[in-house]
């Protein structure tokens, strides 16, 4: 298996324009994560999917963020408008069942000008 | 709320040291507890699973235990090739699914 797929991988961009992150799952899990990084914070879960549906988004930051996912192979984290406070490598983890172990992809390096 | 603190912050090692890497957690009642490897640039990689006190797992150099408290990653003789930001992470009780992670320990292990 090709493991999570995340893309891109860095992506640089100025404040207020839209960036929209994407991920593929591993096939058959089906429980969805996403999670940003930064030095001063650490890992955080910001929403979480189960077979598609968004179970707990309250650690989505505020209404610029938003996460869809149409089906069980693709999910996207969009930000829109963008701010320098966001810059921070964004991950998305699988699993299936929901318990248990997950597995990260590769994460999205975000730079905001 | 679910806490996960996590010591020393970093910890260089020369070559064959052995050491311990500790994760002290806060749960209402525990699922499991995670442990997780990351490289720069790369995204976290799942090392072991403990699910109750007395538990432990080892894969090479590396032996996890885990008691109510606190968890403990023994590294034994380690090689250049360990140094790793390694994570802790619990998963509590109930319906949630979501990992609390702490802010990991910085390995260097020093030829």
């Amino acid at each position: 298996d090709a493991g999570v797929i995340q893309s891109p991988r860095h992506e640089v961009t100025e404040m207020g324009q839209e960036v929209t992150l994407r991920c593929k799952p591993i096939s058959g899990h089906d429980y969805l994560f996403w999670y940003r990084q930064t030095m001063m914070r650490g890992l955080e879960l910001l929403i979480y999917f189960n077979n598609n549906v968004p179970i707990d988004d309250s650690g989505m930051p505020e209404d610029r963020f938003s996460a869809k996912m149409p089906n069980a192979s693709f999910s996207t984290l969009k930000i829109q408008p963008s701010e320098p406070r966001d810059s921070a490598v964004y991950f998305c983890a699988s699993t299936e069942g929901g318990f248990g172990s997950q597995y990260f992809g590769p994460g999205t390096r975000l730079t905001v000008l | 709320e679910d806490q996960v603190t996590q010591s020393p912050e970093a910890l260089r090692l020369q070559e064959g040291e052995s050491s311990s890497l500790n994760c002290s957690y806060t749960v209402s009642g525990l699922r499991g507890l995670f442990w997780y490897r990351q490289d720069p640039g790369k995204g976290p990689e799942f090392l072991f699973t403990l699910y109750s006190a007395g538990e432990e797992k080892e894969k090479e150099r590396l032996k996890a235990t885990l008691t109510k408290k606190e968890s403990f990653l023994h590294i034994t003789a380690p090689k250049p090739e360990d140094s790793a930001t390694y994570l802790c992470a619990v998963q509590a009780t109930g319906s949630a699914r979501q990992l609390t992670f702490g802010s990991g320990t910085q390995l260097t292990v020093l030829p």
